[in-house]
């Protein structure tokens, strides 16, 4: 079965310092990668994905995330982190193969960022 | 443009009655699902739908039931309810959760079972 491992419960970073959140995963294939944030009192709303290809991805907000095979990872950066960044962010995995429907969600990691 | 709304957005219960949360998306997607989110845990599935007619278990549906009627529709039933089952429900659906993964989420309905 898959899983998705996010190491870091929590993190506070200072406002315009650089920023990586940490994801690992696990299953057999090429997965399907997500990151979705998740803003106070608000549902989850997708920041980026990789599917294949290029195993640097951009999203939005001014997000990226690197996809590594070897270390079965896929960390979320951002250079230059907003107040408005803070949120709790989820990494998710879901099965490339033929008849899954199912995303597997992280724990998350919840950003506070310090002005 | 609506996207998925959720009804209730807060509910509070006692054990044992029984409701239905509400989720109804404009966007013609053929899949929901329902997950829960608690401290700690992340988000779990509980029930997912891949269109009209089909159902099927997450990875904790035991205590819920779903139905789907109509594409916009995707009800989630607590036949008798818990103090387990105290969460943050979210709704999301996909216009093709295969293709995509895209999943579009609700705002999410906070129940409380005492």
């Amino acid at each position: 079965a898959q899983s998705v491992t996010q190491p870091d419960i929590h993190i506070t970073v200072s406002e315009g310092a650089s920023l990586e959140l940490r994801c690992n995963y696990s299953y057999g294939a090429t997965p399907y990668l997500f990151w979705y944030v998740q803003s106070p009192g608000q549902g989850l709303q997708l920041l980026l994905k990789y599917f294949s290809g290029d195993t640097l991805v951009q999203g939005i907000k001014g997000f990226e995330a690197e996809f590594k095979r070897s270390q079965s990872s896929f960390n979320l950066r951002k250079p230059s982190v907003h107040w408005s960044d803070a949120a709790e962010y989820f990494c998710a995995v879901g099965d490339s193969g033929a008849g899954s429907y199912q995303l597997t969600f992280g724990k998350g990691t919840k950003l506070s960022v310090i002005p | 443009n609506a996207g998925v709304t959720q009804t209730p957005k807060f509910q509070v219960l006692k054990t044992g009655q029984s409701m239905t949360l509400q989720c109804a998306q404009d966007m013609n997607h053929e899949y929901m699902s329902w997950y829960r989110q608690d401290p700690g845990m992340g988000l779990r599935l509980i029930h997912y739908s891949v269109g009209a007619g089909i159902t099927d278990q997450g990875e904790v549906p035991n205590g819920y039931n779903v139905s789907r009627s109509t594409t916009e529709d995707f009800p989630l039933r607590l036949l008798s309810a818990a103090p387990s089952q105290t969460s943050v429900y979210f709704c999301a659906s996909s216009y093709s959760i295969l293709n995509t993964g895209e999943l579009f989420f609700g705002e999410g309905s906070r129940l409380t079972v005492l």
